[in-house]
């Protein structure tokens, strides 16, 4: 069984601050990681996806993978109120033809003005 | 814009009342489709995939009597939770895959249901 395990939080973190979230997974040979946000009573939303090892930036945001520690994690920079959700780390395993996503049970993230 | 709709959004009703979701997939023809549950604080849980055409595949510890799931087209999936009680108060995601692995599948704004 596929587990995906983040500290539900929550972490509060002043505005303009990083925040660092984190994620290890199980499944030695998964290959696609992913961070989604998901706001109170909202479906979740795709931010980031990583597949090799190192960084990957977009904007306010960078992916890290090391899959030697099976550990991802996910870096806020300059961290805004509007980025107060819920984070879930997400792995995706192909299933017949389609991909499948084992979720965490997500980082609660509250951004203090 | 929305590239899947799902319906309703939000449902409140008595104990043993069956309520139905619809999820369509409004870009892409759907062969199969994910039917997620998600608990106050607790993770999306994936409860079946639904096949069009054939029967969906339900995940262990999901009943399939209590969570009937039809994928009559290519578009559409419905989910019907039989004779709901309060325990099956949740929030009902699907979503629709796109084969791609970028963006592994689009979620449907979900449905908050509320069981009294």
């Amino acid at each position: 069984q596929k587990e995906v395990e983040q500290n539900s939080g929550p972490l509060s973190v002043p505005e303009g601050a990083i925040a660092s979230l984190n994620c290890t997974y199980s499944d030695r040979g998964s290959q696609s990681f992913f961070w989604y946000r998901q706001y109170s009573g909202k479906s979740p939303e795709l931010i980031m996806s990583i597949y090799s090892n190192g960084d990957k930036e977009d904007g306010r945001f960078t992916a890290q993978l090391n899959k030697a520690s099976q550990y991802v994690s996910l870096l806020i920079r300059d961290s805004q109120p509007s980025d107060s959700a819920t984070y879930l780390c997400a792995v995706a395993g192909r299933v017949a033809g389609s991909y499948q996503l084992t979720f965490g049970k997500g980082t609660k993230l509250s951004v203090i003005p | 814009g929305a590239v899947v709709s799902q319906h309703p959004s939000r449902v409140i009703c008595k104990s043993g009342t069956s309520v139905k979701i619809e999820c369509r997939s409004l870009d892409f023809q759907a062969t199969t489709m994910f039917w997620y549950r998600q608990f106050p604080k607790q993770s999306l849980m994936l409860m079946a995939t639904s096949n069009e055409g054939s029967k969906a595949t339900y995940e262990q510890g999901v009943e399939k009597d209590k969570f009937l799931i039809n994928h009559a087209s290519l578009t559409l999936s419905t989910l019907t939770v039989t004779s709901a009680h309060p325990e099956d108060s949740s929030f009902y995601i699907c979503s629709v895959p796109t084969g791609t692995v970028n963006q592994p599948q689009h979620f449907g704004d979900g449905t908050r249901l509320s069981i009294l």
